[in-house]
């Protein structure tokens, strides 16, 4: 959506290595932020969120970190397997929708 | 615990036809967004509906319409097909409105692909 940035839009990572993802949001009333991912053929699938009383949460090989002042979210993925390549979305909520990211494909190579 | 259900998964319909769409949320859970997924536009809202009320609007024309029943299942319409309503569209189930606690957690169906010809 126009209101949340997600960069990059293609992430290759050789397996076992780290990937990050960030993403931009407009209105500094948002207070959830919610990444999926969505493999082929399939919905999104919610991985993690976080809101904005917290600045990072982690949950097991993924982490998100949220910087309220500079509007912007990261998602971490550390120790990458051939299972995480997938599309992943960030999103913000916004105006009561989530307003979604354009997307991250990101290729775990063995 | 069953998650959310979409029915049919694929539809073929024709330019000016209609076509319905249904959702079950996840047991429990009474907030039911539609979002629309091209891969030109991205996922984008529809609208959302709680207690049988449409509570928020996306900007779609009026032919995107829906509804919601007391069992909180619920069902979209698209009247009039354009070959630019060729999408994914997803259902979206939320234990409470965002439009009243907007940090609620949003879980996806696995989408119905609906292709005009």
């Amino acid at each position: 959506g126009e209101n949340v940035e997600q960069h990059p839009s293609t992430l290759s990572v050789q397996e076992g290595d780290s990937a990050v993802i960030k993403c931009t949001y407009s209105d500094s009333a948002s207070n959830y932020f919610p990444w999926y991912k969505q493999e082929l053929g399939k919905g999104p699938q919610l991985i993690i969120d976080i809101r904005s009383n917290v600045g990072e949460k982690k949950d097991q090989r993924i982490a998100v970190t949220l910087n309220k002042t500079a509007k912007h979210f990261s998602l971490h993925i550390t120790e990458t397997q051939p299972e995480d390549s997938a599309v992943y979305f960030c999103a913000a909520s916004i105006d009561y929708k989530l307003s979604f990211g354009a997307g991250t494909t990101v290729t775990v190579r063995a | 615990k069953a998650g959310v259900t979409q029915t049919p998964r694929y539809l073929i319909k024709t330019r000016g036809q209609q076509v319905t769409l249904s959702c079950s949320p996840i047991s429990g859970h009474r907030s039911v967004s539609w979002y629309q997924q091209t891969p030109g536009q991205g996922l984008q809202f529809l609208f959302e509906y709680f207690s049988e009320t449409q509570r928020n609007k996306g900007n779609f024309p009026g032919r995107f319409s829906g509804r919601q029943f007391s069992n909180s299942r619920s069902e979209m319409n698209v009247s009039t097909l354009e070959l630019g309503d060729s999408a994914l569209y997803l259902c979206a189930s939320s234990p409470r409105p965002r439009g009243l606690e907007d940090n609620t957690e949003a879980f996806f169906g696995q989408g119905t692909r609906l292709t005009v010809v």
